[in-house]
């Protein structure tokens, strides 16, 4: 079935540093690329997107190349602030079959910067 | 603010009992979907409604049932009770099923004692 694999957390920052975050995917077709982010008790906000290889989806700063040969989807900033803490859960929608519509994710990585 | 409401925000129920979820998505969104995210884990898929009939189901046990309305809410509800239970319940919407975007709403907190 399909799978996320995130990096190990918890990733401690200071601010104006450079942010990575990796997120490799197991699934057959052609699945969407996610990255989801979760402040402290809130659900869950879409940060950036990309439904084909080799889209880039960009937002506030971040940014993500989907990489089919590498499968791979990874979350960069090139400058982290405070305001970025949280958690980032990186996601595959893969349309067809039982799973249509359904979102896998991964188990999530923890961001703290500190000022 | 993504448009998708959840009730309660928080709950506290006994092993054994029953318990009903609730969310309203966003108008026009024919597709609702619920996640199960346990502390420190990523989102499990529950189930999927679309048009009001259930559209497919995750690993999860037939206790766990649900309902959509025509109105654009839809219910979670959980029978039996298991300590294991106690976690955050999200919903998300969308417009359509092939619709790559999904719009959570902020979660109840279940925990069962």
């Amino acid at each position: 079935g399909d799978s996320v694999t995130q990096m190990e957390g918890p990733v401690t920052l200071s601010e104006e540093a450079f942010l990575t975050i990796n997120c490799t995917y197991t699934a057959t077709g052609y699945p969407s690329l996610f990255w989801y982010v979760q402040y402290p008790g809130e659900g869950l906000q879409l940060l950036l997107k990309a439904t084909k290889a080799d889209d880039k989806g960009s937002n506030k700063g971040f940014e993500a190349t989907y990489r089919k040969e590498t499968t791979s989807f990874h979350l960069e900033k090139g400058s982290v602030q405070v305001s970025d803490s949280a958690v980032y859960f990186c996601a595959l929608l893969n349309a067809g079959g039982t799973s249509y519509g359904k979102l896998t994710f991964g188990q999530g990585t923890i961001l703290t910067v500190h000022p | 603010e993504t448009g998708v409401t959840q009730s309660p925000t928080h709950l506290i129920k006994t092993r054994g009992q029953q318990v009903t979820l609730r969310c309203s998505s966003q108008s026009g969104h024919n597709t609702v979907s619920w996640y199960q995210q346990a502390l420190g884990q990523g989102p499990q898929f529950i189930f999927q409604y679309y048009r009001e009939e259930e559209n497919g189901r995750g690993n999860f046990p037939p206790r766990f049932s649900g309902l959509q309305f025509p109105n654009y809410s839809s219910e979670l509800n959980v029978n039996a009770l298991e300590l294991d239970d106690s976690a955050l319940y999200l919903c998300a919407s969308s417009l359509e099923l092939a619709n790559t975007e999904a719009f959570f709403g902020q979660g109840t907190r279940l925990t069962v004692v």
